[in-house]
């Protein structure tokens, strides 16, 4: 089946550092991926959607310019989080939609980020 | 825009009783739904998903779902669970663009016990 794998799957940095998430369709091509946040047992909040080739859309409310998102191929989303503090930890999540199953949504394992 | 609603935060049932998870949905146009589990320290897999057609929806490891759509529900059952069933579950909805991200609910803890 459709495979997304999501990298690093933890990763602690210091205040003030960027962190890049990686997200890679394995097996198929994806012209979206979503990306969410998720906080301590609550439910995933969508920050933006990747658009390959394109501007990510971003929800509102969510900082483009914190949270750069970059799509440059139809395999490959990544999520930079800019001058993190430590308000940004959580736990990232990146999505993919396989375009050959409509509707078919598939998660990565996630990213636990720390700002220390 | 959509939202949805699952009013069970934190469910406790012992092994081999039945299981219903409710999940409301806010949007009066064509939707699909979605149940997601997410394992302790896995990532989201989905169980089952209503697109069209029979409103009774059935998924991998024995659970079911049933769409009624005068109810804007879309719950999850299970006549008999498991203690590996322990997790967070996860109704979503999709407005009908086939673009547009889910919408996730809050969760619900499923803890089943020996």
């Amino acid at each position: 089946g459709a495979v997304v794998s999501q990298h690093p799957s933890r990763v602690i940095c210091k205040s003030g550092t960027s962190v890049k998430i990686e997200c890679r369709s394995l097996d198929f091509q994806a012209t979206t991926m979503f990306w969410y946040r998720q906080f301590p047992k609550q439910s995933l909040m969508l920050m933006a959607t990747s658009n390959e080739g394109s501007k990510a859309t971003y929800e509102q409310g969510v900082e483009k310019d914190k949270f750069l998102i970059n799509h440059a191929s139809l395999t490959l989303s990544t999520l930079t989080v800019t001058s993190a503090h430590p308000e940004d930890s959580s736990f990232y999540i990146c999505s993919a939609r396989d375009q050959a199953e409509y509707y078919g949504y598939t998660f990565g394992s996630g990213t636990r980020l720390t700002v220390v | 825009a959509q939202s949805v609603s699952q009013h069970n935060h934190h469910v406790i049932l012992s092994e081999a009783a039945s299981l219903e998870l409710g999940c409301n949905y806010s949007y009066g146009g064509t939707v699909n739904l979605f149940w997601y589990v997410q394992y302790p320290g896995q990532h989201l897999q989905l169980l089952l998903k209503y697109f069209s057609g029979d409103p009774l929806v059935k998924g991998i490891k024995g659970f079911e779902a049933e769409f009624i759509k005068s109810k804007f529900s879309f719950n999850l059952r299970k006549p008999s669970v498991q203690w590996s069933d322990t997790a967070e579950y996860f109704c979503a909805v999709n407005i009908d663009t086939g673009r547009r991200a889910l919408t996730f609910g809050s969760g619900t803890r499923l803890q089943v016990q020996p």
